[in-house]
């Protein structure tokens, strides 16, 4: 079965650093997302992404956010300056966006990517 | 905005059936998704309902009811395995992808 894959599982780093999150969606699949999960708190929409650009995006995700389609497969989240309050779990999904029906609409997450700011 | 209202925790006991019901209070909605979240892992879609009524999906069913803000995850015959964090999300109109997800319901399975 088809799934999201996200690289890497756990990523450390230091405040100020920039780091580079990816993900590879569902090959069929047009749009794409990334969520956070502080621990313990509730899963939070960052921002949408289709046909090469950011279609939604949340208060979270202000200048020090990126999103880049690079290639045909990739889909990646750059966080410029990390600060102590980006330690997350970064997730993404992805959704297939076609004309009618509900399943299309599902968003399919990927495992997660732990980052934490020392 | 969107607010989600879901209880924190419940607990339920090996076999038994468990309901966990969720509100929410909108600007506009265009469905109602449940995830099943458990700990340290990516949530796992369960259930979409746009349209009012019951959406049975073997030992899972949801329902929706659009004019009082409700849904509920209905599981039936528990198993150990379904101690995990419920979560209810809200999509809003068509045209918006911005999906709110409710804090969750961590649901433990007892023998």
């Amino acid at each position: 079965e088809p799934e999201v894959t996200q690289t890497p599982s756990h990523q450390v780093t230091q405040m100020g650093q920039e780091v580079i999150l990816r993900c590879v969606p569902i090959s069929n699949h047009l749009y794409f997302y990334w969520y956070r999960q502080i621990l313990g708190q509730k899963v939070e929409f960052l921002v949408s992404f289709y046909n090469n650009e950011i279609s939604e995006k949340s208060e979270i995700f202000d200048d020090q956010f990126s999103v880049e389609r690079p290639d045909g497969s990739n889909f990646t989240l750059k966080i410029r300056s990390t600060k102590l309050e980006d330690s997350a779990m970064y997730f993404c999904a992805s959704s297939e966006r076609r004309s009618g029906g509900l399943a299309e609409e599902t968003q399919y997450f990927g495992p997660g990517t732990r980052l934490l700011v020392l | 905005g969107q607010n989600i209202d879901q209880p924190t925790e419940m607990t339920a006991t090996e076999g038994a059936i468990v309901q966990i019901n969720c509100t929410y209070q909108t600007s506009g909605f265009n469905g109602l998704f449940w995830y099943q979240q458990h700990a340290g892992e990516a949530p796992t879609f369960l259930s979409y309902n746009v349209l009012d009524g019951l959406e049975e999906k073997g030992r899972f069913s949801s329902f929706l009811s659009r004019s009082k803000g409700y849904s509920y995850l209905l599981l039936k015959e528990l198993q150990m395995k379904d101690s995990a964090s419920y979560l209810c999300a809200v999509r809003p109109p068509r045209g918006y992808q911005k999906v709110t997800f409710g804090t969750g319901t961590k649901l433990q399975v007892i023998p």
